[in-house]
Order: structure tokens, then sequence, then C-alpha cells
């Protein structure tokens, strides 16, 4: 699967947007673009995920770009739960082999 | 309600012991991974199976084994625990759904290795 590069923490104000994005310039055509998040303490927990179109859902909106080698996640209104590390990755339809997490980005929300 | 568990959740064992951590999820999914997660690297997949009598390795596998007799079920073994294998572990599932599955992780086992 290809990489993806995050920024290492990102900070936003409580009931805020944020927008957490991620660089993924070797995306292949089938590469699914997925986001999911760890809590302290946790396992990491699905966000979203994506392939072309933006997709929403009750938790956050993915923003694909056109050319796919970017995407940005939006959180609308951050809360302090929100408070987590966030991941982006790359799934192929082709196998698992080389999927990673990376170190994600850390985001925290003050209060 | 479906869920995937782990257990134990803390281990400490001694260097050159066989360590087995249990993972069963009632999702009945097909797909089963195991993860460590160490700081500076994120989580990095081990083995991973897509079934029944079905194991992969991923990219950390070298000192650990998996086995899938039946859909709920995928322990990780250790055959002879190293210090470097002081980790964090997580198990997750899924239904086979090409590259849009969803993955369900459990709440994870912290192993020393002394």
């Amino acid at each position: 699967d290809a990489k993806t590069t995050q920024p290492n923490s990102m900070e936003s104000n409580e009931e805020e947007p944020v927008h957490l994005p991620c660089n993924h310039s070797t995306i292949s055509g089938t590469d699914y673009i997925h986001w999911y998040r760890q809590l302290p303490s946790q396992g990491p927990e699905y966000v979203i995920h994506g392939l072309t179109s933006n997709v929403n859902n009750r938790m956050a909106s993915l923003a694909i770009a056109e050319d796919r080698k970017s995407s940005t996640l939006i959180l609308h209104r951050a809360t302090l739960r929100d408070a987590a590390v966030y991941y982006c990755i790359l799934r192929n339809s082709g196998g698992y082999q080389k999927v990673t997490f990376g170190t994600g980005t850390k985001l925290q929300v003050i209060p | 309600d479906a869920e995937i568990t782990q257990s134990p959740r803390h281990k400490i064992t001694e260097t050159g012991r066989q360590v087995t951590l249990a993972c069963h999820q009632t999702w009945n999914h097909n797909n089963m991974f195991w993860y460590r997660q160490d700081l500076g690297h994120g989580l990095r997949l081990i083995h991973y199976s897509y079934g029944v009598q079905d194991t992969n390795k991923g990219e950390v596998s070298d000192g650990y084994s998996v086995s899938r007799s039946n859909t709920e079920d995928l322990p990780l073994t250790l055959e002879s625990a190293a210090s470097s294998q002081t980790s964090v572990y997580f198990c997750a599932s899924s239904n086979p759904r090409g590259g849009g599955d969803e993955q369900f992780f459990g709440p994870g086992t912290r192993l020393t290795v002394l």
C-alpha cells in the first residue's frame, strides 16, 4: 500500500471545525482512503473512508482532492472527546501485506 | 452486541518463555489481524487471516505465529519471548469488502518481557 504523510500534531478550540490533512501522492486508482482515530489507552476506532467522492457520516466528513493525492478529515465541531491520534491509511483491495498506520496526527482540543 | 475481546489485558513474562495472546470476535468476520504498537512506530501489522485455516505474514512477523481453527479466534503466539517484543498488541477484525472494509479493534494487551 502507498504511504501517507500527516502532521505530527494539531490544536483546535472546542466547538470549532477541525481540518486534518493527509498527503498520499503515490496513491493508486484502487486505493481506498481510510481514517481511524485512537483515544488514549484504547484501540483504534474507524472514522470514515472513501475512494473518489467526498463522504459524510455521523462522525466526520472526508474531502478528497480531485487528483486524489490528498484528503482532509473534517470534524465539524470539535469536542474534548475528539482529542485523539488520527490515522490516515490507504487500503488496496489486493491485500494487507503492507498496511501500516504510521504515527498519525495528535489532535489537542482546547476548552 | 457483537464485540472483539482480548486476553489477558496485561501480561508480564520472562525472556525465552512461550506466550499466547487471545483474540475473540463475535462479529462473524472472516478477516482478523494482529498489530503491535510501539512509541514512534504507530501500529504495525504482524499477521492476518482471511478465514479459517488461512494465515499470512505482515510487516513484522518474525518471532510470532498465528493459527485460525475457527472464525471467532486468532491467537497470537510468541514462541520465545524477547525484550524487543515488549509492546501493546491489538487484535482487529473486518468483513471482506475489497479495500473498503472497516476494521474493529480490541482493547489491546500490554505485554512486558523482562
